[in-house]
Parts: C-alpha cells; structure tokens; sequence
C-alpha cells in the first residue's frame, strides 16, 4: 500500500518567487492537513481538506493558500516568498476528519 | 489555549537504559493524544494513539501511557535503532477537526 506522496522533495527558490507543493494522499483517504517545521517553531499546522472543502486554517498569512482535488490530492501555494518560509513542509492523510494522520516525507523548502 | 509540552527537550541513554519522556497537555475536549517517531530528513511516522486517561498501549520496547494532564513513552531497554525525535501531539474533540497540536519533541540519542 503505498503512502502519502509528496513532490518535489527538495526546491530552492528566491525571494518575491511563488510555490507549489502536491500532496497525493494514501488511496481511500479524503482528509488532508499541511505542516510547516521550523526548528525554531517545530510543526505548525497550516490548513486541512476534506471532500474538496478547506475546513480548518492555522495562524499563517494569506500568502499560503491550498486546494483539494475530487481525486483528494491535494497542493499548497506560497505566494511572494520570505526567507523565513524556508521549512520542511509536511502533508498528513487519514481517511476521516480527524483520528490519526499518515505523513509524508515532505517537501524542503530553501528561500534563498 | 491548547498547548502541549515536553520534556526533555534531548536525552542520552546507554544501551539498555530505560527511561521515560514526558508530554504535557491542556486542551479543549481531548479527542486523542498521539505519538510519532520522526528520523531526521522524514516525516512523523506513527507510533500511537490514546484516547481516555487510564489507557495504555506498547509496542516492542514502547510503552505510552495516558493520564487526564500527561502521557508517558516509557523506552525499556532502548537500542541504537531507537534513535529519533519523539513528538506528542494531541487533537480536540470538537470543532469537527483534524488539527494536530504538536509538542517541540524529545530528541534521543542511545549510545551502543
């Protein structure tokens, strides 16, 4: 069974530049939840998915913006980058709105 | 607000040296509280969930343990292998979410 995948592994990009992160979640799961961990601020919850719908949002500006797909896959986008969005960014599946959560591998962000 | 606190923030242990991380937590309606071992460079990986004060779970040489204030990951016998960072992380009961409050983790080192 193969897990929640996430691509690119790794990006470097510039300042003012914008992103996009994809999420395919593990088959049969139709809830999604994006991450950011610094080692400063350690995992902080960014937004969740579930049947196409945002649900929840963290404490971030409105340069992070996400989306869920009919097929449940799901992308982030950050918008004009700061240097201090350089994180691992981590993708979460379950097959409900809450209970336990599968992560992926994430995707490392370098703001340069 | 909710919060989730852990302690300690690093710990060595010789090979064979049991010992216990701490996760402290307030929360609004605990829906559960969670476990993940996360390698450096990967994604949380789950170890386990708890649900109501008084319950305990435990795989190979962990244990999780949970009260209405704190729950406990006793290592017995660790090996190198148990190498990682620890983090606790707890989801409420209401609000129809999946959010996870994550701890800043428990990073262990077991020397052979």
């Amino acid at each position: 069974k193969a897990g929640v995948t996430q691509t690119p592994r790794y990006l470097i990009k510039t300042r003012g530049q914008q992103v996009t992160l994809s999420c395919s979640p593990i088959s049969g799961h139709r809830s999604v939840s994006w991450y950011q961990q610094t080692p400063g601020q350690g995992l902080q919850f960014l937004f969740e998915y579930f049947s196409e719908t945002q649900r929840n949002k963290g404490n971030f500006p409105g340069r992070f913006s996400g989306r869920q797909f009919s097929n449940s896959r799901s992308e982030m986008n950050v918008s004009t980058l700061e240097l201090g969005d350089s994180a691992l960014y981590l993708c979460a599946s379950s097959p409900i709105l809450g209970g336990g959560y599968t992560f992926g591998s994430g995707t490392r962000l370098t703001v340069v | 607000e909710d919060q989730v606190t852990q302690s300690p923030e690093a710990l060595r242990l010789q090979e064979g040296e049991s010992s216990s991380l701490n996760c402290s937590y307030t929360v609004s309606g605990l829906r559960g509280l969670f476990w993940y071992r996360q390698d450096p460079g990967k994604g949380p990986e789950f170890l386990f969930t708890l649900y109501s004060a008084g319950e305990e779970k435990e795989k190979e040489r962990l244990k999780a343990t949970l009260t209405k204030k704190e729950s406990f990951l006793h290592i017995t016998a660790p090996k190198p292998e148990d190498s990682a960072t620890y983090l606790c992380a707890v989801q409420r009961g209401s609000g129809n979410t999946g959010k996870l409050i994550f701890g800043q983790g428990t990073t262990l080192q077991v020397k052979p």
